[in-house]
């Protein structure tokens, strides 16, 4: 069985200041990780991914993996009010047949103070 | 294009009725899935679909929910019959492939109660 792991917060932190989000699995056949953000009552969107380790910038946002800890962790800097939301990890490992499938973590729900 | 489209966005059924899930993808996306979202569960994969054909359906709970997809364009998750556990967001997502580093699009979501 897959997992994804995540803590389920709230993550509380003020604005301008830097939250960190992580996540661990257990495959670790894995290949590629997403971070996905999804605001209450809508659906995920994507906002990065990674599949070598060291980090991976874009915009205020950095995305770190770990491939030996089986870890992979976002940055967000400069923290916004419309940041606050929930962070889904998803890790794309291969399920057979020449394609992949996506298992997800249960999201770690941020919230950023103005 | 308009992005993943689903109907209908809220359901509300009584237990043992039928509920029938629909889910256009964007047009030219090989990859289809189905997910089921809760707060106990998270969001789980319940089956995807690759050029119309299903590929992996480990993940439907039981035998009351059944997915289709007769053509490239459309798609049907069925629960017959529901009941009250099944209460959850149901999600649509497509790809253009399902590669290592393929990015999911998700529609807007079903929201089902069922009473």
């Amino acid at each position: 069985q897959k997992e994804v792991e995540q803590n389920s917060g709230p993550l509380s932190v003020p604005e301008g200041a830097i939250a960190s989000l992580n996540c661990t699995y257990s495959d670790r056949g894995s290949q590629s990780f997403f971070w996905y953000r999804q605001y209450s009552g809508k659906s995920p969107e994507l906002i990065m991914f990674i599949y070598s380790n060291g980090d991976k910038e874009d915009g205020r946002f950095t995305a770190q993996l770990n491939k030996a800890s089986q870890y992979v962790s976002l940055l967000i800097r400069d923290s916004q009010p419309s940041d606050s939301a929930t962070y889904l990890c998803a890790v794309n490992s291969y399920s057979g047949a020449g394609s992949y499938q996506l298992t997800f973590g249960k999201g770690t729900k941020l919230s950023v103070i103005p | 294009d308009a992005g993943v489209i689903q109907s209908p966005r809220h359901e509300v059924t009584e237990m043992g009725q039928e509920v029938t899930l629909r889910c256009k993808p964007i047009s030219g996306h090989d990859y289809l899935f189905w997910y089921r979202q809760t707060m106990m569960r998270g969001l789980e994969l319940l089956i995807y679909f690759n050029n119309n054909v299903p590929i992996d359906d480990s993940g439907m709970p039981e035998d009351r929910f059944s997915a289709k997809m007769p053509n490239a364009s459309f798609s049907t998750l069925k629960i017959q019959p529901s009941e009250p556990r099944d209460s959850a967001v149901y999600f649509c997502a497509s790809s253009l492939l399902a590669g290592s580093y393929n990015e999911q699009f998700f529609g807007p979501g079903t929201r089902l109660t069922v009473l």
